[in-house]
């Protein structure tokens, strides 16, 4: 059981450059979510999914895309990077929505 | 907007002393987590409180939730220097959200 995998675990991107994000996870759980963290501050919710074929915004989506095909897969996009979007990114998954959530171990993303 | 905010933001204690971390709103909700962070690391989840008044012990740590659902707090008895990290509160429903954390640095 891998539980919450993320690629890659570093990622450097010039300004409006554009890559995905890959989370994967095998416990079947349905409710999966992007988070970013910046420094000094806790965890800020970007787009989740409550199952296959549903996303939705959460705080700071701008700048983002999201899609749900599988149950296992949930990848997140950055358009056109922009510096703002420096951060580390963290995909989770929960078995459902409102329960404990578990994280994968994160991408560090610096935009130049 | 459900928002969690923690205190204090920061605490640098010495090994062996007590303290008291906490987790308020003013919403509502069916669950609350509390999560530990360590640096280059995702969060990992602790404890899940449910009921009103609920109180749970995990070793040296205490969590509580208030018999409202909107707030809770976690002590730490005789804090090690293993404890240090960074806490979170997290709970919701669809949005899941997170405290903004409280970074706990216990000196030997």
């Amino acid at each position: 059981n891998a539980g919450v995998t993320q690629t890659p675990k570093f990622q450097v991107l010039k300004t409006g450059q554009s890559m995905t994000l890959q989370c994967a996870q095998d416990m079947n759980h349905e409710y999966m979510s992007w988070y970013r963290q910046d420094p000094g501050m806790g965890l800020r919710l970007i787009h989740y999914s409550v199952g296959a074929g549903i996303t939705d915004q959460g705080e700071v989506p701008n700048g983002y895309n999201v899609s749900r095909s599988t149950t296992e897969d949930f990848p997140l996009r950055l358009l056109s990077a922009a510096p703002s979007q420096t951060s580390v990114y963290f995909c989770a998954s929960s078995i459902g929505t409102g329960l404990e959530q578990y994280f994968g171990p994160g991408t560090r993303l610096t935009v130049t | 907007t459900q928002l969690l905010e923690q205190s204090p933001q920061f605490l640098s204690i010495q090994e062996g002393e007590n303290l008291t971390v906490y987790c308020n709103s003013s919403s509502v909700f069916s669950s609350l987590q509390w999560y530990r962070q360590e640096p280059g690391e995702g969060p990992v989840l602790l404890v899940t409180v449910v009921t009103g008044g609920e109180v749970k012990k995990l070793k040296r740590l205490t969590f509580q939730f208030g018999d409202a659902r909107k707030d809770s707090s976690l002590h730490i008895t005789a804090a090690q220097p293993g404890d240090t990290g960074l806490y979170l509160c997290g709970a919701g429903t669809y949005k899941y959200i997170f405290g903004t954390g409280t970074r706990l640095k216990v000196l030997a």
